[in-house]
């Protein structure tokens, strides 16, 4: 993995109660992203970051905020947390280069349950 | 709504066959590209097709792109057992740097 990682990388949680995941990045890349994945559903982007403050809201981003205080470190926050927020949650990176396309880099993913 | 759309859901072969997998879009695209995932893994990516091109090959694997059918297929050949994941392609087409996902094509390959 680009050197990319997630923390947790599991969490159960109650219903109501506030988490927050942490994506963590070494690769100096300039954009961010927090996807969840659902069976059937394939990832749906929540929100991304095209630099230190600088974010946006993706397909799915009701429920959740992100914050981006330096390049390194993207975290998504669920205030108060849902049973429909159960799912894996994807990091991912990308140069923002012309030339990468923007590939993007995956971390391995947090499993989250809401009880 | 999803831009993606892979065709099928699930696929099952015997190692040493092809596996196609087929991938339809609805808006016009900047280039559309294809990740695999193996099973409690991140997504890896594997090729990418601009909007100009129509079809591009990387070792056992080869992209067609038909924007007039708004439709991509890849094509894995002699198929292998570590092949088995699932495989999603993913649409660019803001300009920007979304990525819009497809809810993917699960191939098993059987040793």
């Amino acid at each position: 993995d680009a050197g990319i990682t997630q923390s947790p990388r599991h969490k159960v949680t109650e219903t109501g109660t506030p988490v927050t995941l942490r994506c963590h990045q070494t690769e100096n890349h300039r954009y961010m992203y927090w996807y969840r994945q659902d069976p059937g559903h394939g990832l749906r982007l929540i929100h991304y970051s095209y630099g230190v403050k600088d974010t946006d809201k993706g397909e799915v981003s009701d429920g959740y905020s992100v914050s981006r205080s330096k390049t390194e470190d993207f975290l998504l926050t669920l205030e108060s947390a849902t049973s429909s927020q159960t799912s894996v949650y994807f990091c991912a990176i990308s140069s923002g280069l012309a030339g990468d396309n923007n590939e993007q880099f995956f971390g391995p993913g947090t499993r989250l349950t809401v009880l | 709504s999803q831009q993606g759309e892979e065709d099928p859901q699930a696929l099952s072969i015997q190692e040493g066959e092809n596996a196609t997998m087929n991938c339809s879009y609805k808006t016009s695209i900047n280039n559309l590209q294809w990740y695999r995932q193996n099973s409690g893994r991140g997504l890896v990516h594997l090729i990418l097709i601009r909007s100009n091109e129509r079809e591009k090959h990387s070792g056992r694997l080869r992209v067609t792109l038909d924007t007039s059918k708004k439709s991509s297929s890849l094509l894995i050949t002699a198929s292998r057992a570590a092949d088995t994941a699932s495989y999603f392609c993913a649409t660019d087409n803001t300009g920007g740097f979304k990525t819009i996902f497809g809810a993917g094509t699960r191939l098993f390959v059987k040793a």
